[in-house]
């Protein structure tokens, strides 16, 4: 069974400093990637996806992600964070077989202080 | 192009009561998925319908149940509520076979007393 671990529950960070939150997942099948974000009392919303091409994938507000199969991680990076970053970021992954459904990490959420 | 919506955004049942949650889904999406999110832990897959039928199942018993409407909209019930059924209930909706673009509704946030 695939699983997947966000290692950080919890990131601060000042504003306008790099940032990045990882993400392990294990497979013994090829897999779609994701991330998504969650703000207070909201959604989630889709950051970035992994489906095939290149390693490095740009997503929304400045993110991205690069897929290691070898470390068989996709961690997240933003190079200047703004306060309106804070939130409930969560990794995600789907089966490249069989039913295919989205297996979440148990998030981290990101604070961004002045 | 619309979202997603859901229905209530919040609901305080008893335990032991039965309750039903809707979703609305994006246009043009033809499969919806339900997920629960507990307290600081991230989504679990409940189920998932295409064409009015349920087409996988997560590890949930089957108190939880669903139905999807020809306009793709869908329910999801839960009977014998248990406080352990509090959470936040996601819907997400999506194209079977498509490029994996689920969209979320804000969620229904259900809490068992």
């Amino acid at each position: 069974a695939q699983s997947v671990t966000q290692l950080d529950s919890q990131v601060p960070v000042f504003e306008e400093a790099p940032v990045e939150l990882r993400c392990n997942y294990s497979s013994s099948v090829s897999v779609y990637l994701f991330w998504y974000v969650q703000y207070p009392n909201q959604g989630l919303q889709l950051l970035l996806k992994y489906l095939s091409g290149s390693t490095l994938v740009k997503g929304i507000n400045g993110f991205e992600a690069e897929f290691n199969k070898s470390q068989t991680s996709f961690h997240l990076r933003k190079p200047s964070v703004h306060i309106s970053d804070t939130a409930e970021y969560f990794c995600a992954v789907i089966l490249n077989t069989g039913f295919q459904k989205l297996v979440f990490g148990t998030g981290t959420r990101l604070l961004v202080s002045p | 192009e619309t979202g997603v919506t859901q229905s209530p955004t919040h609901l305080i049942k008893t335990r032991g009561q039965q309750v039903t949650l809707r979703c609305s889904s994006q246009s043009g999406h033809n499969t919806v998925s339900w997920y629960q999110q507990a307290l600081g832990q991230g989504p679990q897959f409940i189920f998932q319908y295409y064409r009015e039928e349920e087409n996988g199942r997560g590890n949930f018993p089957p108190r939880f149940s669903g139905l999807q409407f020809p306009n793709y909209s869908s329910e999801l019930n839960v009977n014998a509520l248990e406080l352990d059924d509090s959470a936040l209930y996601l819907c997400a909706s999506s194209l079977l076979q498509g490029d994996y673009g689920y969209t979320f509704g804000s969620g229904t946030r259900l809490t068992v007393v």
